[in-house]
């Protein structure tokens, strides 16, 4: 069966501070893989796909940057934290047109 | 573009009550439509879906039927217990794009008390 993981879990950060978060998938190969953002109160907001490595997507212009090097490895990064990256980080995984199925997700504070 | 609307939350019941989450929705082409729940503290859960028009999706008691003809995909069960307390989210994905990308809506939060 397929699983998916993301880490670290929870995550404190002072303002323009780096940043990385990691998701893999396991059991399946050539996913689709997605980055969301879910601000306090607010729905998800996807920021970046992936249909392969080194092909990434970028929804919406941001203070972030994310990288596939590996065909299940999906990364989101940060060279300097804002107060506004603050929020729930979601990575998630798809085949073809089936549903995507989440990790659990990074919730991120920025001090 | 696409887009979902979702029903203000919280919506608060007690056990046993019954539940509507309305949902609603703007797409071209031919979406398929989505559930999501998240528990607290936990990532999104698909709960069920539809991929054509008619078609009702169903799992754990829930259930939401694809209307075309109103656009909607409102979420329903008939007993709530106070473990459906969660966030749900509406979402949908057009198949015109070759390649799934879901647009949610903001998320309705139960409320459930014994």
């Amino acid at each position: 069966s397929q699983t998916i993981h993301q880490w670290p879990a929870t995550l404190v950060q002072p303002v323009g501070s780096p940043l990385s978060l990691e998701c893999t998938v396991e059991g399946t190969s050539n996913p689709n893989l997605y980055w969301y953002r879910q601000a306090a109160g607010r729905g998800l907001q996807l920021l970046f796909y992936s249909v392969g490595i080194g092909q990434i997507s970028s929804e919406v212009p941001q203070n972030l940057s994310a990288s596939r090097p590996q065909d299940r490895q999906f990364i989101l990064s940060s060279k300097k934290l804002l107060l506004s990256d603050s929020g729930f980080y979601l990575c998630a995984w798809s085949r073809e047109n089936q549903p995507q199925h989440f990790g659990d997700g990074t919730r991120l504070s920025i001090l | 573009g696409n887009s979902v609307t979702q029903m203000e939350g919280p919506v608060t019941l007690s056990e046993e009550a019954f539940l509507t989450i309305n949902c609603t929705y703007t797409a071209t082409g031919y979406p398929s439509l989505f559930w999501y729940v998240q528990y607290p503290g936990e990532g999104l859960q698909l709960l069920l879906k539809a991929t054509k028009a008619d078609d009702k999706g169903s799992n754990k008691g829930f259930e939401a039927t694809y209307r075309k003809e109103t656009t909607s995909f409102h979420l329903e069960k008939g007993s709530v217990q106070v473990s459906d307390s969660a966030v749900y989210f509406c979402a949908l994905s057009d198949r015109n794009t070759g390649f799934q990308k879901l647009v949610f809506g903001t998320g309705t939060r139960l409320l459930v008390s014994p």
